[in-house]
């Protein structure tokens, strides 16, 4: 199963914020990273944090890392129907491989 | 600058068939991988490449192989298919630490 989780689904109005959390497992990850896959695409990296921060703001987006919890948050301001997607965090723990753990994904959907 | 292309995107295949699915990048990166994408799953990492000549397998390897004779190209080969291998596929490039560029995806079902 995985060890990175993240609710399935969350359902919000437009211009609502929305809070997508995730919740991981190494402790000694160095980077973690949102991605939003929209349907039939690839992958589209939204933001990362390093393991050395609390927060991070990018534009309408807000990181929050919580490290001795293990909790990672991701904060849409103002959300848009565009903004309806699927929205993974992932971490780096095999940092020879240097292979990305996903969660499963949270799919937002943005109602009108 | 077309940064990550896969090909075909959607390929059927009969069980026991062989079939390579291709991964070309432009920007010069030297780490590619190829990931596994499967319902209601995050993504798993088949095999990956630190450079040209170099591969190694990931978490899920079993069924397929990689080679990577140019920084260019890195492609995935399916030995014998199998329905389990009823797939989305990604192949991805890494510069630095900074995140993965990640291709559309190829949509692979075997029956």
């Amino acid at each position: 199963g995985e060890d990175v989780e993240q609710s399935l689904f969350l359902s919000v109005r437009e211009g609502d914020s929305s809070v997508i959390n995730c919740t991981y497992t190494d402790s000694s990850s160095t980077y973690l990273y949102w991605y939003k896959q929209e349907p039939g695409a690839g992958l589209q990296l939204l933001t990362y944090i390093f393991s050395n921060m609390d927060m991070k703001q990018d534009q309408r987006l807000t990181v929050l890392l919580n490290k001795k919890d293990k909790h990672l948050s991701l904060r849409i301001a103002d959300t848009q129907t565009g903004d309806s997607a699927i929205y993974f965090c992932a971490e780096i723990r095999d940092t020879g491989r240097r292979a990305l753990t996903f969660g499963s994904g949270t799919r937002l959907q943005v109602q009108p | 600058n077309a940064g990550v292309t896969q090909t075909p995107k959607f390929q059927v295949l009969k069980t026991g068939q062989s079939m390579t699915l291709q991964c070309a990048q432009d920007m010069n990166h030297e780490y590619m991988s190829w990931y596994r994408q499967d319902p209601g799953m995050g993504l798993r990492l088949i095999h990956y490449s630190v450079g040209a000549g170099i591969t190694d397998q990931g978490e899920v390897p079993n069924g397929y192989n990689v080679s990577r004779s140019t920084t260019e190209d890195f492609p995935l080969r399916l030995l014998s298919a199998a329905p389990s291998q009823t797939s989305v596929y990604f192949c991805a490039t890494l510069q630095g630490s900074y995140g993965y560029t990640f291709g559309s995806g190829t949509r692979l079902t075997v029956v």
